[in-house]
């Protein structure tokens, strides 16, 4: 298995642009979510899907969309780069963990700069 | 979601036991225990988790109290590679899933 794959590693963008970081898991999880980590900082949670075509916003979503059309692929979608979104993105995913009791996968991250 | 409290950095020598705590006074009956790291420039990875009873695996211990207020992650033998920040997260029964990150701890590990 690769586990949960996360590209582009690396992504420079202008204020205003829009992109998409794209995250794919292999291990069938019902469970993915997305973060950023900015620096010095704990991670913090923007959008999570607990099944294909279920989405809902974490901590922070202002600025990002998501879709979920299939089990394996959780992208998320800047909108209109600014500033206050250069950060290190990680996706996540897990089994259902409606239990509390779960291990979360975690990609290698994409590291993103808005000038 | 219940808070974690962390010491914001601790050291140790290498090959010596390591023992990281965490305070979560207002921890509910139906939260679990997790613990993660973050290794430099990496995503954060899975170490252990538990609900009542102490838990072993091939990486770690975890030591929770009786009155699950607190719980202590036990490195038994740190070596130079285990030098990454701790992370104590407790996430609820139906919660869907979401992990609150803290700050963490950070070890160093010292040769």
């Amino acid at each position: 298995n690769a586990g949960v794959t996360q590209t582009p590693k690396f992504q420079v963008l202008k204020t205003g642009q829009s992109m998409t970081l794209q995250c794919a898991q292999d291990m069938n999880h019902e469970y993915m979510s997305w973060y950023r980590q900015d620096p010095g900082m704990g991670l913090r949670l923007i959008h999570y899907s607990v099944g294909a075509g279920i989405t809902d916003q974490g901590e922070v979503p202002n600025g990002y969309n998501v879709s979920r059309s299939t089990t394996e692929d959780f992208p998320l979608r800047l909108l209109s780069a600014a500033p206050s979104q250069t950060s290190v993105y990680f996706c996540a995913s897990s089994y259902s963990p409606q239990s509390g009791s779960y291990e979360q996968y975690f990609g290698p991250g994409t590291r993103l700069t808005v000038t | 979601d219940a808070k974690t409290t962390q010491p914001n950095s601790m050291e140790s020598n290498e090959e010596e036991p390591v023992h990281l705590p965490c305070n979560h006074s207002t921890i509910s009956g139906t939260d679990y225990i997790h613990w993660y790291r973050q290794l430099p420039s990496q995503g954060p990875e899975y170490v252990i988790h538990g609900l009542t009873s102490n838990v072993n695996n091939r990486m770690a211990s975890l030591a929770i109290a009786e009155d699950r207020k607190s719980s202590t992650l036990i490195l038994h033998r740190a070596t130079l590679r285990d030098a990454a920040v701790y992370y104590c997260i407790l996430s609820r029964g139906g919660s869907q899933g979401n992990l609150i990150f803290g700050k963490g701890t950070k070890l160093s590990v010292k040769p």
